[in-house]
């Protein structure tokens, strides 16, 4: 079967960084996702990982190992705005066009 | 730019009901694609259609649902007759031709079956 594991809910200081975890199970990895849903959105799409390594855009970066089943996303100078749902999700080889989701991972930032 | 956009925001129907929900999807999006998330549980995949024709359909739950999209234009999804277990928010989202890693999602339909 297919499983992404990430933590539940994580708290953290604004200005302060952050680091999402995720690990994921599954048949035919192709790439990996990270979207940004607040409450009551749509989910925004933030990083595509499908290489090893680490992608940098602005405040954020996404890292993955296949190798490992592993990414993160680091968020840095957290802002109160940052206070959102972050999913993981993957896509597979052989159905490239349909994800596989984590639960999410609640983020609260506190002043 | 407009983007994905998906009516009703909100549907409270009582079981045994049909609901039809409706996704526009950003113009010259070849794909689109629907979503679901039951309360608590991730978000999971439905369907995906390319154009007019349903790529995937494995992650429809059931006969009771049915996903159209004539024209290759808009989408609707429709659930005859509703179950309880059938609420949650419904996500619709699309992506160009060829870059289906780029998964612009609509702001969801809530469903709540009574």
């Amino acid at each position: 079967g297919q499983n992404i594991d990430q933590p539940t809910e994580m708290t953290a200081t604004e200005g302060a960084i952050v680091q999402i975890n995720c690990t994921y199970q599954t048949s035919g990895f192709n790439g990996l996702f990270w979207y940004q849903q607040h409450a009551g959105e749509a989910p925004t799409f933030l990083s595509y990982n499908v290489l090893d390594g680490l992608e940098e855009k602005g405040r954020f970066s996404s890292f993955l190992s296949r190798s490992k089943g592993y990414s993160y996303l680091l968020l840095k100078e957290l802002q109160m705005k940052d206070s959102a749902s972050y999913l993981c999700a993957v896509s597979l080889v052989d159905s490239n066009y349909q994800l596989i989701w984590g639960a999410g991972t609640k983020l609260i930032i506190k002043p | 730019e407009a983007g994905v956009t998906q009516f009703p925001s909100h549907s409270v129907i009582e079981k045994g009901q049909t609901v039809t929900l409706r996704c526009d999807p950003i113009s010259g999006h070849d794909n689109l694609y629907w979503y679901r998330r039951v309360m608590g549980k991730e978000i999971k995949f439905l369907l995906h259609f390319v154009k007019e024709s349903k790529q995937d359909e494995s992650g429809m739950p059931n006969n009771r649902f049915l996903a159209e999209r004539t024209g290759g234009t808009y989408s609707t999804l429709k659930v005859q007759p509703a179950e309880l277990e059938d609420s949650g928010v419904y996500f619709c989202a699309s992506s160009p031709p060829g870059r289906i890693y780029e998964q612009y999602f609509g702001p969801g339909t809530r469903l709540t079956v009574t």
